[in-house]
């Protein structure tokens, strides 16, 4: 079964960097891509990115441009996504989740989440 | 950028009633991209409804999704005591602030 588990929690100071991890078991990793997806505390889902696990390719949000790195490790089937110059509005619980199927980006699977709190 | 606004807010229905959630795109979207999600307190969101109208696997169909261009809507036929919820629609890059569908 596809199972995607995240890293654990953290607790950074504004202007430090996070990565957090995703290990992917019960597929292909190469065969799907990854989205990121972050929730602030009682707020709605936030898209951050998309990588492809096939090629690295990746597409990241506006937002976020410049800020945030998504890269994958074929050999330990584990995608990562780096957030650098962290401010208090970065803290949330950060999901990742794998494509549905090979032809869309619809999110199918998720991560359980990982709680970064940004606090100094 | 495109922008998916969801309504209403908050529905406050009971057991066995149905529930009816928009979701309307500031232009038009694919269908074959227009997801809908459900997240229950301290939970991940869970796939509900692909593809505007396909029910992901084992999604009961008392959950149903349709509409094209701007507007879609996720109908819930009679809820149940776990669909108390918030919902979520999604197109590729965006998602709609939710709808919580709470207990009246």
């Amino acid at each position: 079964q596809v199972q995607l588990v995240q890293s654990g929690a953290e607790v950074k100071k504004p202007g430090a960097s996070v990565k957090v991890s995703c290990k992917a078991s019960g597929y292909t990793f190469t065969s799907y891509g990854i989205s990121w997806v972050r929730q602030a505390p009682g707020q709605g889902l936030e898209w951050m990115g998309w990588i492809s696990a096939y090629n690295g390719n990746t597409n990241y949000a506006q937002k976020l441009q410049g800020r945030v790195t998504m890269t994958t490790d074929t050999s330990t089937s584990t995608a990562y996504m780096e957030l650098r110059s962290l401010r208090s509005d970065d803290t949330a619980v950060y999901y990742c989740a794998r494509d549905l199927s090979t032809v869309t980006m619809t999110s199918g699977y998720w991560g359980q989440g990982t709680l970064v709190t940004v606090s100094s | 950028e495109i922008v998916l606004t969801q309504s209403p807010g908050t529905l406050s229905l009971s057991p066995g009633e149905r529930a009816t959630l928009s979701c309307r795109a500031s232009q038009s979207v694919s269908s074959s991209y227009l997801a809908w999600y459900q997240q229950k307190p301290g939970q991940a969101p869970r796939l509900l409804i692909y593809g505007a109208s396909s029910r992901a696997t084992g999604i009961p169909d008392r959950f149903s999704g349709s509409g094209s261009g701007t507007d879609f809507t996720l109908t819930i036929s009679r809820l149940e005591p776990e669909d108390f919820a918030v919902y979520y629609c999604q197109q590729p890059g965006t998602f709609g602030q939710g709808t919580k569908v709470e207990i009246k």
